[in-house]
């Protein structure tokens, strides 16, 4: 099946930097790839979703300067945290999704996901 | 409103018992329904999917669920659990009614198997 990898799988960072998380779609051409938050024994939430080549369109109550999201190829999209404070701390899932007519249209491919920690 | 409903928060089964977690769905049209499992800080792993054809769906792990277009339902059943099988499943639904084939989460319901 298609996989979705993400980088790093957890990363810890001083308050008020910014952290770039990774989702690669590995060996299918992913032109729709989304991007969750999940908190501690919670459901997914969706943050964003972003269109190769184009602007994300970000869930309502998504801070878009916040989350960054480019998804500038087809197999690449990254969600950057600037200025990440704790309560940005979560476990942060990207997946993808393939071209309309692909096998891999009908559902999503889900990453490993990143686990954040902001001190 | 288009939404996922996963009744129980938490089901608890003896291992070689039949388990079932249960999820319905509220979308308009022909939706396209899904569950995935997740173990602790990992990511969703995929185990089944319906979208046409046959309402009986199996999946990974000698899991299956059916699809019941009548009562809107989507259950996940095993025949029997294993210790192993203890974990968070989510049942999610996606389709054109659902915002361009996004996907909605249900809450998750974990399951403990015993032994």
């Amino acid at each position: 099946g298609a996989v979705v990898s993400q980088h790093p799988s957890w990363v810890i960072c001083k308050s008020g930097t910014s952290v770039k998380i990774e989702c690669r779609s590995l060996d299918f051409q992913a032109t729709t790839m989304f991007w969750y938050r999940q908190f501690p024994k919670q459901s997914l939430m969706l943050m964003a979703t972003s269109n190769e080549g184009s602007k994300a369109t970000y869930e309502q109550g998504v801070e878009k300067d916040k989350f960054l999201i480019n998804h500038a190829s087809l197999t690449l999209s990254t969600l950057t945290v600037t200025s990440a404070h704790p309560e940005d701390s979560s476990f942060y899932i990207c997946s993808a999704r393939g071209a309309q007519g692909a096998t891999s249209y009908n559902e999503q491919f889900f990453g490993p996901g990143t686990r954040l920690t902001v001190l | 409103a288009q939404s996922v409903a996963q009744p129980e928060d938490q089901v608890n089964v003896a291992e070689g018992n039949p388990l079932t977690v249960k999820c319905t769905y509220s979308v308009s049209g022909n939706p396209y329904l899904f569950w995935y499992v997740q173990y602790p800080n990992r990511g969703l792993q995929f185990l089944l999917k319906y979208i046409t054809g046959d309402n009986l769906v199996k999946g990974s792990y000698g899991f299956e669920a059916e699809f019941n277009k009548s009562q809107t339902s989507f259950h996940l059943k095993k025949p029997s659990a294993l210790v192993s099988d203890s974990a968070l499943y989510f049942c999610a639904v996606s389709g054109l009614n659902t915002g361009g084939f996004k996907t909605i989460f249900g809450a998750g319901t974990r399951l403990f198997v015993k032994a």
